[in-house]
């Protein structure tokens, strides 16, 4: 079974621009989960979205938003970017949404390193 | 404000002895916790979690303790192997920040030397 896939996994763009960045989860998987890595935060939680509808949000401005297809492949953008937008994002999948009193396995892709100049 | 914290930003250890990881976290309302390892250039690798209702889990040679009352778990390894060597990241799941989400720690960069 082929693995969580992000592209592009590089990526160099400067501030005011505006970014897309795709993920394709597992065969199956209907949950997508984005993540920012940063050395000083570490893992941060952006979104998630379960059969194309934003089910769970972290504290990000709404220059962050999300989308999900009906194929469960899902797209990140981030508008108006600033240097502190530098970071690796995470995209992780899962066959069913985080919820309470249970936990589905998330599987994680390579990440996408994003450079603001 | 930090949910999950990881107040070890490196460790390092002999091959063959026991490596011990903490994580201390605030929010009582965490219902799973779970360890992920993320070698350079790859995502994070899920290895193990344990239930707010337990206190220990074992699965080869990782166990992962929990003490509810102090609000802080413990992943061990033993024995440690240089393969080991790699970031751990403690997470836990649960309502934060009004969504229910996957909260990370920083991170220990675990170093087992041969």
């Amino acid at each position: 079974k082929a693995g969580v896939t992000q592209t592009p996994r590089y990526l160099i763009k400067t501030r005011g621009q505006q970014v897309t960045l795709s993920c394709s989860p597992i065969s199956g998987h209907r949950s997508v989960s984005w993540y920012q890595q940063t050395p000083g935060q570490g893992l941060q939680f952006l979104f998630e979205y379960f059969s194309e509808t934003q089910r769970n949000k972290g504290n990000f401005p709404g220059r962050f938003s999300g989308r999900q297809f009906s194929n469960s492949r899902s797209e990140m953008n981030v508008s108006t970017l600033e240097l502190g937008d530098s970071a690796l994002y995470l995209c992780a999948s899962s066959s069913a949404p985080l919820a309470g009193g249970t936990y589905n396995e998330q599987f994680f892709g390579p990440g996408t390193r994003l450079t603001v100049l | 404000d930090q949910q999950v914290k990881q107040n070890s930003p490196s460790l390092s250890v002999q091959e063959g002895r026991i490596s011990i990881l903490n994580c201390d976290y605030t929010n009582s309302m965490f219902d799973y916790f779970l360890w992920y390892k993320k070698y350079p250039a790859e995502g994070p690798t899920f290895l193990i979690s344990i239930s707010s209702i337990k206190d220990k889990n074992e699965d080869g040679r990782f166990t992962v303790f929990l003490n509810k009352s102090a609000k802080h778990l413990s992943l061990h390894i033993v024995p440690s192997q240089p393969g080991d060597s790699a970031v751990y990241f403690c997470a836990a799941s649960g309502v934060g920040a009004g969504s229910y989400q996957l909260t990370f720690g920083k991170g220990t960069k675990l170093s087992v030397i041969p």
